[in-house]
């Protein structure tokens, strides 16, 4: 079955380590994105790339990076110059551009201690 | 600039009752719209989205939405609401104009489904 995975499901932290989430899909798409979720917040885009080697900031990129070297992974890696991590991240992916509907993975929920 | 604003963060409906989630977006050029649901510790499934051509859109799980421009709205309607349906529902905005097509999200309406 295509689709998009997110692992691991729960993460725990120390303040001040980073750590990597890993996304991979198997939909042969193009684009894929990073959205961190907070209680009441909606979605807030944190990176996405449109094509392999190329990635871009989105409205909180402030404390993460991501690297894009494969068309199926876009890891995503919470810093420790991030000021509040604790919260529950989602990866999407789509054909190509903003305009087709996104898939999303399963999720991940990283708790810093 | 885009924004998506989803009236009321909580509604609660019976078995059987029609389920109205509103959303309103602000958009400078027609927007390509998009519900999804989220079951607790789950992704974001998509429930129906519009693009071109017919107003009123059918999704999965009987639901269904109209765009209506002179409003701005684009609400999230079921005729009978199952407990199934209980979850919580993400209204979102995309146009080509705006940083090459973002999506933009409205905060959620969470659904509670009463026997």
């Amino acid at each position: 079955d295509g689709g998009i995975t997110q692992s691991p499901k729960y993460l725990f932290r120390k303040e001040g380590q980073n750590v990597t989430l890993s996304c991979e899909q198997n939909l042969n798409h193009d684009a894929m994105y990073w959205y961190r979720q907070d209680p009441g917040q909606g979605l807030r885009l944190i990176y996405y790339s449109q094509i392999v080697n190329d990635f871009q900031k989105g409205d909180i990129a402030e404390g993460y990076s991501v690297s894009r070297e494969k068309k199926e992974s876009f890891p995503l890696t919470v810093t420790s110059a991030q000021k509040n991590p604790t919260a529950f991240y989602l990866c999407a992916s789509s054909i190509s551009s903003w305009a087709d509907t996104q898939y999303f993975g399963p999720g991940t929920r990283l708790t810093v201690l | 600039a885009q924004s998506v604003t989803q009236l009321g963060s909580h509604v609660s409906v019976s078995e059987g009752a029609l389920v109205l989630l509103r959303c309103n977006y602000s958009s400078s050029v027609p927007p390509y719209l998009f519900w999804y649901v989220q079951y607790p510790n789950q992704g974001l499934q998509l429930l129906l989205k519009y693009t071109t051509g017919a107003t009123l859109v059918k999704g999965i799980n009987g639901f269904e939405a109209e765009f209506k421009k002179s409003e701005t709205s684009f609400h999230l309607t079921k005729p009978s609401a199952h407990m199934s349906d209980a979850a919580e529902y993400f209204c979102a905005v995309s146009d080509s104009y705006n940083q090459g097509g973002k999506l933009i999200f409205g905060q959620g309406t969470e659904l509670s489904v009463k026997p």
